[in-house]
């Protein structure tokens, strides 16, 4: 079946810029998550939808980053007046639900690679 | 505060030999951790998990051993390929399931 699919694959945009990044989780799959990973960086939480439940908004950097999740399923990425410390590449994952204590599989998507010039 | 950590960011081994990946954490209420393998331009791709209640888990040429007393886990590949060339990452889930990431360790097997 089709996986976690993201687009762009590639995006580079001028400084101040917004940006949007799309990403399409695995049919059925509830929760859904945004990570970036920075250059030498390992990967860093940003955002995460589950359901219905008010997302997790706890890792994103700054107030010019947000997120939506529209009909539970696809989800927005956007970045207001990007900066050049943005640059990076957006991964996108989602899993069927995380189980307390543990955690489901969560499946990534190739990711948006993110260049501020 | 990085709660997970590879200290290896690289690691170079010669094909038919074991390659061993470490990754240590700090948040002793970690119950769960994950490796994840990740080539260029692609998502990371899970590979291997391992609960707390154990202190190894075997999937064919991985295992993963987690000592908790120390709170050091290790990944071990035998025999290593040249395919198993790829960043590694420990990771382990937070509150709410998101995951905590080590840096990665770039794995290269040479022919």
């Amino acid at each position: 079946g089709a996986g976690v699919s993201q687009s762009p694959s590639n995006k580079v945009t001028e400084k101040g810029k917004d940006v949007e990044l799309r990403c399409d989780p695995i049919s059925g799959h509830t929760a859904l998550y945004w990570y970036r990973q920075s250059l030498g960086q390992g990967l860093e939480f940003l955002i995460y939808f589950q359901g219905n439940s008010a997302p997790d908004k706890s890792g994103l950097p700054s107030d010019r980053f947000s997120a939506e999740r529209t009909g539970g399923s696809v989800s927005t990425l956007t970045i207001q007046r990007t900066q050049q410390e943005d640059s990076a590449v957006y991964l996108c994952a989602s899993s069927l639900a995380p189980v307390a204590g543990n955690t489901d599989t969560q499946y990534f998507g190739p990711g948006t690679r993110l260049t501020v010039l | 505060d990085q709660q997970v950590k590879q200290n290896s960011p690289s690691l170079s081994v010669q094909e038919g030999r074991i390659s061993i990946l470490n990754c240590d954490y700090t948040n002793s209420m970690f119950d769960y951790f994950l490796w994840y393998k990740k080539y260029p331009a692609e998502g990371p791709t899970f590979l291997i998990s391992i609960s707390s209640i154990k202190d190894k888990n075997e999937d064919g040429r991985f295992t993963v051993f987690l000592n908790k007393s120390a709170k050091h886990l290790s990944l071990h590949i035998v025999p290593s390929q040249p395919g198993d060339s790829a960043v590694y990452f420990c990771a382990a889930p937070g509150n709410t399931g998101k995951l905590i990431f080590g840096q990665g360790t770039t794995l290269q097997v040479k022919p």
